[in-house]
């Protein structure tokens, strides 16, 4: 079966030094993986997404995620975080269904 | 495009009351999906349907909920009777019903029940 397990419930960093959001994925086959961004008060949108293409995404706002199937892992990375990177975050994996699994989430808090 | 458009943002309601909750999908999109988002439980799929289909429920809590889809441009999740246990937020998503095709959420309604 598959699972998604987001290693850090929240995350605080200074604006303009890198973020890393870490995400663990089980998975019986080639996994298509996810990151999507939730601010308060919204819905979530798509960040990036990996479907065995390139091992490293390129997604929105500056944030990319290499996938790294010797360490199932898809982690989150941003070189230099803005104010505005404030929010929630979901690592997703889709299981054979095509229904997507969601982790439980990472807050990013960025200080002045 | 609108983008998925949920109503009302905010309800609230009484306990025992009959909670309806609306969707419009993105056009076009032919796969739908409710969502509860709590604290304590994180995401959780409630259900979604393909082509107005239901294709699993198995999320559905329990007989007061239900779920309908009438049309390819409309959804409802009716809660009857309501609870204190149903507060949450409630996103409605679309998606092409292609595998990987990424969701697009609707901006959720708050639903309170006191």
């Amino acid at each position: 079966a598959q699972s998604v397990t987001q290693l850090d419930s929240h995350v605080s960093v200074s604006e303009g030094t890198p973020v890393l959001l870490r995400c663990n994925y089980s998975s019986s086959y080639s996994p298509s993986l996810f990151w999507y961004v939730q601010h308060p008060n919204k819905g979530l949108q798509l960040l990036l997404k990996y479907t065995s293409a390139a091992t490293l995404v390129k997604g929105i706002n500056g944030f990319e995620a290499e996938f790294k199937k010797s360490e199932t892992s898809f982690h989150l990375t941003k070189p230099s975080a803005h104010m505005s990177d404030a929010a929630e975050y979901f690592c997703v994996v889709s299981d054979d269904t095509g229904k997507l699994i969601f982790g439980q989430g990472t807050t990013l808090q960025v200080k002045p | 495009d609108a983008g998925v458009i949920q109503s009302p943002r905010h309800e609230v309601t009484e306990m025992g009351q009959e909670v309806t909750l609306r969707c419009k999908p993105i056009s076009g999109h032919n796969s739908l999906f409710w969502y509860r988002q709590t604290m304590m439980r994180g995401l959780e799929l409630l259900i979604y349907f393909n082509n107005n289909v239901p294709i699993d429920d198995s999320g559905m809590p329990e007989d007061r909920f239900s779920a309908k889809m009438p049309n390819a441009s409309f959804s409802t999740l009716k809660i009857q009777p309501s609870e204190p246990r149903d507060s949450a937020v409630y996103f409605c998503a679309s998606s092409f019903n292609r595998r990987n095709s990424p969701l697009h959420f609707g901006n959720g309604t708050r639903l309170t029940v006191t």
